[in-house]
């Protein structure tokens, strides 16, 4: 089975600044599918940014970058200048490229952008 | 796109009574996902539908919970009879993958309290 572990479960960072979430997972397979969901305050599960573990270059989405190290099973969010409207939970995700398989969340970590 | 659309989005209810969440999943979309979402137990895949057809439903919790799927543009997740316990967010998501290995959307959730 996959797990998938995010070991921030709080953080806090200046508005502008940059910061990162780490989210290591654990599988067996070779194909996968990883996510980073953000969770505002409204309750609204928002994609963020998607990585497909077959390509080696690190998806990029405008301020939010990843880190993908598919070696060591990390997963990481980089966040630059950040804004009071990041505030939210974020949860990092995992899905295998095939079968009938369900998507594992994190237990999610909580970002608050302080002004 | 509208995106995918909750109904109710709130759900206040006494134990024993029956309630029905409703989904319409993102057009065009073959897959549909119904979550849960508690403090203790974080986000739940309950069930999923691909081609309308059930596929998954080993998170179904027990017998008085059960979902449907009649055409590919509505679902129903029904609890009969409800319970405190139950208490929690609810959401639904569709991906056009199977198994949605492609990008889940998810859609704003139902917050339902079961007094």
């Amino acid at each position: 089975a996959q797990t998938v572990t995010q070991s921030q479960p709080e953080m806090s960072v200046q508005e502008a600044e940059t910061v990162t979430l780490s989210c290591t997972y654990d599988t067996s397979e070779n194909n996968y599918y990883l996510f980073w969901y953000k969770q505002p305050p409204s309750r609204q599960m928002i994609l963020v940014i998607r990585q497909e573990a077959y390509k080696q270059q690190n998806a990029t989405e405008n301020r939010f970058s990843v880190n993908f190290q598919k070696a060591a099973k990390s997963f990481s969010l980089k966040i630059s200048d950040s804004q009071l409207g990041d505030t939210a939970m974020y949860f990092c995700a995992f899905i295998p490229n095939f079968g009938n398989e369900k998507l594992t969340f994190g237990t999610g970590t909580r970002l608050t952008i302080i002004p | 796109d509208a995106g995918v659309i909750q109904s109710p989005r709130h759900e206040v209810t006494e134990m024993g009574q029956e309630v029905t969440l409703r989904c319409k999943p993102i057009s065009g979309h073959n897959s549909l996902f119904w979550y849960r979402q508690t403090m203790m137990r974080g986000l739940e895949l309950l069930i999923y539908f691909n081609n309308n057809v059930p596929i998954d439903d080993s998170g179904m919790p027990e017998d008085r919970f059960s979902a449907k799927m009649p055409n590919a543009s509505f679902s129903t997740l029904k609890i009969q009879p409800s319970e405190p316990r139950d208490s929690a967010v609810y959401f639904c998501a569709s991906s056009p993958d199977r198994a949605g290995q492609e990008t889940q959307y998810f859609g704003p959730g139902t917050r339902l309290l079961v007094l």
